[in-house]
């Protein structure tokens, strides 16, 4: 069965205490990793796909990582506005032409200044 | 450029009373639509998925029941709700490309009592 698991569930960091979100996945062939930004009250905002081991994206102060198992998310520096929920979801080979994602519960991170 | 508008951000309605949440996406053709809900701390589930005009998929039986009337219209509904479908209704778009990333709506929270 596919499945994407975050940890930790919650994360507290002082500003600019740097740190790493992981998301572990199993699925029958990955089509595509997706990280999500989501703010109380609002729907996921997309930050960034990866596609294969070894591929890295990154914007302002988040850098994404892919392994076979797993990936980070990796928060430098981090500002009291970067503090939200962090969804993980996948995407499998085997579906098709859907694009359905299995998305993890996510983390909820909070920027203390 | 896309958007996807979703209505209304709040709904507090009886147990017993029907239910109709509409989505519709601007900027774009032939879209793949998703209704997902996310219970409090936890992930999205997703609820259904349409690739094209009529044709709805359901991920899990519920008291819920989904149409697309039009290309870009989406819409949630149920004749009798329950207390259990309580929740924040998420619905989503992407395009027909592999590996396309979801873009959500920015929720209808709605409670049952």
């Amino acid at each position: 069965e596919d499945q994407v698991t975050q940890s930790p569930e919650a994360l507290r960091l002082q500003e600019g205490e740097s740190s790493s979100l992981n998301c572990s996945y199993t699925v029958s062939g990955l089509r595509g990793l997706f990280w999500y930004r989501q703010d109380p009250g609002k729907g996921p905002e997309f930050l960034f796909t990866l596609y294969s081991a070894g591929e890295e994206k990154e914007k302002e102060r988040l850098k994404a990582t892919l392994t076979k198992k797993e990936s980070f998310l990796h928060i430098t520096a981090p500002k009291p506005e970067d503090s939200a929920t962090y969804l993980c979801a996948v995407q499998a080979r085997g579906s098709g032409n859907t694009g359905k994602l299995i998305f993890g519960q996510g983390t909820t991170l909070q920027v203390k200044p | 450029s896309q958007t996807i508008h979703q209505w209304p951000a709040t709904l507090v309605q009886p147990v017993g009373s029907p239910l109709s949440l509409e989505c519709t996406v601007e900027g774009t053709s032939n879209p793949n639509l998703y209704w997902y809900r996310q219970a409090a701390g936890r992930g999205l589930q997703l609820l259904f998925y349409s690739v094209g005009i009529g044709q709805i998929s359901s991920e899990v039986p519920q008291n819920l029941s989904a149409s697309r009337p039009q290309d870009r219209q989406f819409i949630l509904s149920s004749k009798k709700l329950l207390l259990s479908d309580s929740g924040f209704y998420l619905c989503a778009w992407t395009s027909r490309a592999l590996s396309s990333p979801l873009h959500f709506g920015n929720g209808t929270r709605l409670t049952v009592t």
